[in-house]
């Protein structure tokens, strides 16, 4: 089975610089998606970002970007000059492209503070 | 264009009851998953309804079952509630998730609290 690791329980940093998330994750299978979702206290999750696994290219977003490395399966979020509005939990995901057998597997998350 | 709508958006229910959460998704979505988030376990999957049909099903009891309408909102039902069912339950909706491609869009939950 799949497994998604987020070794950063929480982040902190400060308006407008750039903060780096970190993602891992574990799979037999060679073609999938990876996905980052964000969630603030709203609670609905807000897609941020996917990336599909046979694309070399890593995904980007305005101002997030991927940093995606299938050989060492890492998928680490950017996010430049930060805003306040980007404080809230970040999560992980994976979903096996061969259709969503067991959904989207999410890491624990990330908790981003972001300090005016 | 709607978003997906979860309700109620509260829930506060006594062990052994049961309950019943709505999700409907965005117009022209014919994919519905259902997730529980709690502190202790992360996030969750449930199952997945495609065109009415259960298509995919995580590792939970059989006291979780849920069903698809046939304008695609979906319901989810828990029976004889415990302790541990206390969550929030989030619903994804996408236009098939059998392709990644087409992303999934959440809606906002249902907070159920068991007491």
């Amino acid at each position: 089975a799949q497994t998604v690791t987020q070794s950063q329980p929480e982040m902190s940093v400060q308006e407008a610089e750039t903060v780096t998330l970190s993602c891992t994750y574990d799979t037999s299978e060679s073609d999938y998606y990876l996905f980052w979702y964000k969630q603030p206290p709203s609670r609905q999750m807000i897609l941020v970002i996917r990336q599909e696994a046979y694309k070399q290219q890593n995904a980007t977003e305005n101002r997030f970007s991927v940093n995606f490395q299938k050989a060492a399966k890492s998928f680490s979020l950017k996010i430049s000059d930060s805003q306040l509005g980007d404080a809230a939990m970040y999560f992980c995901a994976y979903m096996y492209s061969g259709g969503g057998a067991d959904g989207l597997t999410f890491g624990k998350g990330t908790h981003l503070i972001i300090q005016p | 264009k709607a978003g997906v709508t979860q309700t109620p958006r509260y829930l506060i229910k006594t062990r052994g009851q049961q309950v019943t959460l709505s999700c409907s998704p965005i117009s022209g979505h014919r994919s519905v998953s259902w997730y529980q988030q709690t502190p202790g376990q992360g996030l969750q999957f449930l199952f997945e309804y495609f065109s009415e049909t259960q298509r995919n099903k995580g590792n939970f009891p059989g006291r979780f079952s849920g069903r698809q309408f046939s304008n695609s909102r979906s319901e989810m039902n828990v029976s004889t509630l415990e302790l541990g069912d206390s969550a929030l339950y989030l619903c994804a909706s996408s236009l098939d998730s059998a392709d990644g491609n087409y992303g999934y869009t959440f809606g906002s939950g249902t907070r159920l609290t068991v007491v």
